[in-house]
């Protein structure tokens, strides 16, 4: 166990559908980010979330959004889903948001999102 | 914009042998972190190795060792007495020290399969 938990481990939607991932990050670590992890494009940095404010964005697209709470979770939602967004998502958290001050970056096991 | 190659979709190894798997990056940046991931079929990422630029010593984990040529931007890992638990997907990452944009997010490779024969 790395420390950072994801839920739902699986998702199966249709297309059009919304969901929300969430992640709690290790315990004492004040950024989250998140990764879309999928065959053809492999892991691709979605958005940084350092102490409840947006850090970065990455190649995230406008039907995507994040937020982190003040218990530092983050969710990820996801909305009029297609077939195309079917991949494992990722989070990853640092004790700063540099990263720096860890051995690197924990990750979570992963949402697997499929969409049908 | 930095970018990480694995030119190596897929490599095997026997058991007990030695196997390289090769990465190299792009980066106008001086100062940086890389890394080696491993993500086995329970697709948890697992950091297995990290190196610092301004370090001209590589980096060791037990059987885990890179050759980290900074002029030639290459970040090779060796694993030595290969064994059947190292089969996963490895992932080579870069991190910059600095960041004017304050994200320091991970760009990774496309990973490399490493399969482990008996």
């Amino acid at each position: 166990d790395s420390g950072v938990t994801q839920t739902p481990k699986h998702l199966i939607t249709a297309t059009g559908q919304r969901v929300t991932l969430r992640c709690s990050p290790r315990s004492g670590d004040l950024s989250v980010y998140w990764y879309q992890q999928s065959l053809d494009q492999g892991l691709q940095f979605l958005i940084q979330y350092y102490n409840g404010e947006e850090r970065a964005k990455g190649n995230i697209l406008e039907r995507f959004s994040a937020q982190q709470f003040p218990d530092l979770h983050s969710e990820l939602n996801l909305s009029s889903l297609e077939l195309g967004d079917s991949a494992l998502y990722f989070c990853a958290s640092t004790k700063d948001p540099t990263g720096a001050s860890s051995a690197g970056y924990t990750f979570g096991s992963g949402t697997r999102l499929t969409v049908v | 914009a930095q970018t990480v190659t694995q030119s190596q979709p897929e490599m095997s190894v026997q058991e007990a042998e030695t196997v390289t798997l090769s990465c190299t990056y792009d980066t106008s940046e001086s100062d940086y972190y890389l890394f080696w991931y491993k993500q086995p079929p329970s697709r948890q990422m697992i950091l297995v190795i990290r190196q610092e630029a301004y370090k001209q010593q590589n980096a060791t984990e037990n059987r885990f060792s890179v050759n980290f040529q900074k002029a030639a931007k290459s970040f090779s890992l060796k694993i030595s007495d290969s064994q059947l638990g190292d089969a996963a997907m490895y992932f080579c990452a870069y991190r910059p020290t600095y960041s004017g944009a304050g994200s320091y997010q991970l760009t990774f490779g496309k990973g490399t399969k490493l399969s482990v024969i008996p």
